[in-house]
C-alpha cells in the first residue's frame, strides 16, 4: 500500500536559517508528489508539485524541492525562512491510476524572529 | 471568493445524532475528495466523485458513512449515528484534470470541524 513518512515532525528555525523537510514515499510505480501548507487559521495550500519532467521543482515563496526517484524522496527546502513560513507542511502523494491523495503526518515548522 | 466553500465550519452534535455537511467545489471542478483530519495526522482520504459518479470510497468509510453529488456540482457528506471517534475535521477538495492526465491539483476548502459529545 502507498504511504508517505515524514520524519521532522516539529522544526525550530530563526529566520534566515535554511530549511529542508524530508519526505518519503513508498510505491514502486509511477507517483505525483505535492507539499501543502497550513499557515495558522488557514486552509491547505499548494506549494509546489511533481508529475514528471525535471526532478527539481519551484514553488511559490521560494520553496523548492527535489525527486529523487532512487531514493524515494521529495524533500522540501528554502535557503533562507521568513516569520511567515511559520505553519505545517504536507507531503503527498498519488499514484497513476487513482486520484486519491495520501499524506504524510506533517511537519509543524516554527520561524522564530 | 471563488475557492471551495463548506458549511457548516463547525459542528456540536451529541453522540448518535446524525449530521450533514455540504461542499461547493470551485466552479467547474469535476472532480470532488473529501477527506477527514485528526490532530497530529495528516488528511486522510474518504472518498472522490468525478461529476455524479463516486469513483473511490475509502476502507475506512463506515456503512455510517455516506456520500453524494447528485448534479455533479455541491456534495454532501452525512454521518449516521455518530460516534466520540467520529470528531475531526472533515475538508473537501476540488480538481480539473487537464486533459491527458488523470490527476491534478487538489484545491481545499476550509474544513467542517466536527465535535461529538
Amino acid at each position: 500500500a502507498q504511504s508517505v513518512s515524514q520524519h521532522n515532525h516539529h522544526v525550530i528555525l530563526s529566520e534566515a536559517a535554511s530549511l529542508e523537510l524530508g519526505c518519503n514515499y513508498s510505491y514502486g510505480g509511477t507517483v505525483n508528489l505535492f507539499w501543502y501548507v497550513q499557515y495558522p487559521g488557514q486552509h491547505l495550500q499548494l506549494l509546489l508539485k511533481y508529475f514528471s519532467g525535471d526532478p527539481l521543482v519551484k514553488g511559490i515563496k521560494g520553496f523548492e524541492a527535489e525527486f529523487i526517484k532512487s531514493k524515494f524522496s521529495f524533500n522540501l527546502r528554502k535557503p533562507s525562512v521568513q516569520w511567515s513560513d511559520t505553519a505545517e507542511y504536507f507531503c503527498a502523494s498519488s499514484s497513476y491510476n487513482t486520484d486519491k491523495l495520501i499524506f504524510g503526518t506533517g511537519t509543524r515548522l516554527q520561524v522564530f524572529p | 471568493d471563488t475557492g471551495v466553500s463548506q458549511d457548516p465550519r463547525h459542528k456540536i452534535t451529541k453522540r448518535g445524532q446524525n449530521v450533514t455537511f455540504r461542499c461547493d467545489p470551485i466552479s467547474e471542478h469535476n472532480r470532488l475528495y473529501w477527506y477527514r483530519q485528526t490532530l497530529g495526522q495528516g488528511p486522510e482520504f474518504l472518498t472522490y466523485f468525478q461529476n455524479e459518479a463516486q469513483l473511490e470510497k475509502s476502507r475506512l468509510l463506515s456503512d455510517r458513512f455516506s456520500a453524494e453529488r447528485p448534479k455533479g456540482s455541491f456534495s454532501t457528506l452525512e454521518i449516521q449515528r455518530t460516534e466520540q471517534g467520529d470528531s475531526a475535521m472533515y475538508l473537501c477538495a476540488s480538481s480539473l484534470p487537464r486533459s491527458g492526465r488523470t490527476t491534478d491539483t487538489q484545491y481545499f476548502g476550509p474544513g467542517t470541524r466536527l465535535t461529538v459529545l
